[in-house]
């Protein structure tokens, strides 16, 4: 147990739907990323947050958006879903903003677009 | 961006040891390379991290060359709970990007 929480564990939703995952990191650990995993493309970064702020923007769709709220945890939001968008969703955190520490990484959230 | 490439998959047998190479290219002069082990189903757990030359640690080490553009981890005496997908981690240099390469399937046969 990395001791960071995702929710739901499972989505299953319709193209066109939006959809809101959830992360909590680790105690004491500022930065929160979050990851696409699919079979074609393995990890692919989305986003960082720090502290609240936005660290480090990757390759982030338009129609997805994110933020970390005060007490930390943080939200990936997912519209206009397509077929393309069923994947494997990651969150990971750390305690340093940039470089050296080591991600922690949740048992991600399974999403599936019929 | 930086690039990270590494092999698809391996094959191994019991008790041989194991090394998976990564190379990369324009990564942070300043950062730690890491490598990472994944179970079907499971988030990528970290194995080991370092910035040159060699370090270990009771499941693996770890050799970067001087001019930083490879990482090697080496598995001693694989067992059958070796078999995942290993993936090294480097930051992109200037921009701080974490890239992950896209994984070794490590298969360790009977």
């Amino acid at each position: 147990d990395s001791g960071v929480t995702q929710t739901p564990k499972h989505l299953i939703t319709a193209t066109g739907q939006r959809v809101t995952l959830r992360c909590s990191p680790r105690s004491g650990d500022l930065s929160v990323y979050w990851y696409q995993q699919s079979l074609d493309q393995g990890l692919q970064f989305l986003i960082q947050y720090y502290n609240g702020e936005e660290r480090a923007k990757g390759n982030i769709l338009e129609r997805f958006s994110a933020q970390q709220f005060p007490d930390l945890h943080s939200e990936l939001n997912l519209s206009s879903l397509e077929l393309g968008d069923s994947a494997l969703y990651f969150c990971a955190s750390s305690v340093a903003g940039a470089g050296v520490s080591e991600q922690f990484f949740g048992p991600g959230t399974r999403l599936t677009v019929l | 961006l930086a690039k990270t490439t590494q092999p698809i998959s391996m094959d191994s047998y019991e008790g041989q040891e194991v090394n998976i190479t990564c190379s990369h290219n324009n990564i942070a002069t300043n950062d730690y390379i890491t490598w990472y082990q994944q179970f079907p189903s499971q988030g990528p757990r970290f194995i080991i991290q370092g910035y040159k030359t060699k370090v270990t640690n009771e499941v693996a080490s770890l050799f970067i060359p001087a001019d930083r553009k490879s990482s090697t981890l080496s598995l001693p005496r694989v067992s059958l709970s070796d078999t995942a997908v290993y993936y090294c981690r480097a930051l992109s240099g200037g921009s701080y990007i974490p890239t992950f390469g896209r994984g070794t399937s490590l298969i360790v046969h009977p």
